[in-house]
């Protein structure tokens, strides 16, 4: 079964520096996509980023971008000139074209620090 | 922008109860969700419908059903709440007819607390 690991529950990051949020998976799949989801405090789940695993170039949007490491199944979120409104709760996730439900991590609450 | 709506944040209610969440989404998605969130647990997928009165069971249906009667409302329904169905629900919704790779938005959430 696919499994997706978020190793730090909890992160902090000074502002306008960079934090690297990490996430491992498992699956014998080859072509898959990966998530990262921000929630906000008391706010709704947004995208951050999206991944599809046959593609080599790694996803970015704005500040945010990922490292794809895809034969040592690593998708690690970074950060750049962090913001006090990225706080919030950060799920990675992973989904197949099949019928197994999208697996989420069990989050990393990051904190950033003004 | 696409809006997900769920119809209380906050709601509390007696252990042995039937409860209704509801849920609408104003894009016209096919595939919408439900979600249980809990902490150290991440989102774990109660029901999922693709389609008007079409349903699947997620991982974890046991002491739930849904309704889908229109396109873009959703409703989960606890028939006998128990204290451990106390949780935050996510409802979600996403077009297309790739169920789990296209991106999904999400409501507020409802926090449920069964005393």
């Amino acid at each position: 079964a696919q499994t997706v690991t978020q190793s730090q529950p909890e992160m902090s990051v000074q502002e306008a520096e960079t934090v690297t949020l990490s996430c491992t998976y498992d699956t014998s799949e080859s072509d898959y996509y990966l998530f990262w989801y921000k929630q906000p405090p008391s706010r709704q789940m947004i995208l951050v980023i999206r991944q599809e695993a046959y593609k080599q170039q790694n996803a970015t949007e704005n500040r945010f971008s990922v490292n794809f490491q895809k034969a040592a199944k690593s998708f690690s979120l970074k950060i750049s000139d962090s913001q006090l409104g990225d706080a919030a709760m950060y799920f990675c996730a992973y989904g197949y074209s099949g019928n197994t439900p999208l697996v989420f991590g069990k989050g990393t609450r990051l904190s950033v620090i003004a | 922008d696409v809006k997900v709506t769920q119809s209380s944040r906050y709601l509390v209610k007696r252990t042995g109860e039937k409860v209704f969440l509801e849920c609408v989404q104003d894009m016209d998605h096919e595939n919408m969700f439900w979600y249980r969130q809990d902490p150290g647990l991440g989102l774990r997928l109660i029901y999922f419908s693709y389609d008007v009165k079409m349903k699947e069971k997620g991982d974890i249906p046991e002491g739930y059903s849904v309704s889908r009667e229109k396109k873009e409302r959703f409703s989960l329904i606890l028939e006998s709440a128990s204290t451990n169905q106390t949780s935050m629900y996510l409802c979600a919704s996403s077009s297309g007819t790739s169920r789990y790779t296209d991106t999904q938005y999400f409501g507020p959430g409802t926090r449920l607390t069964v005393l």
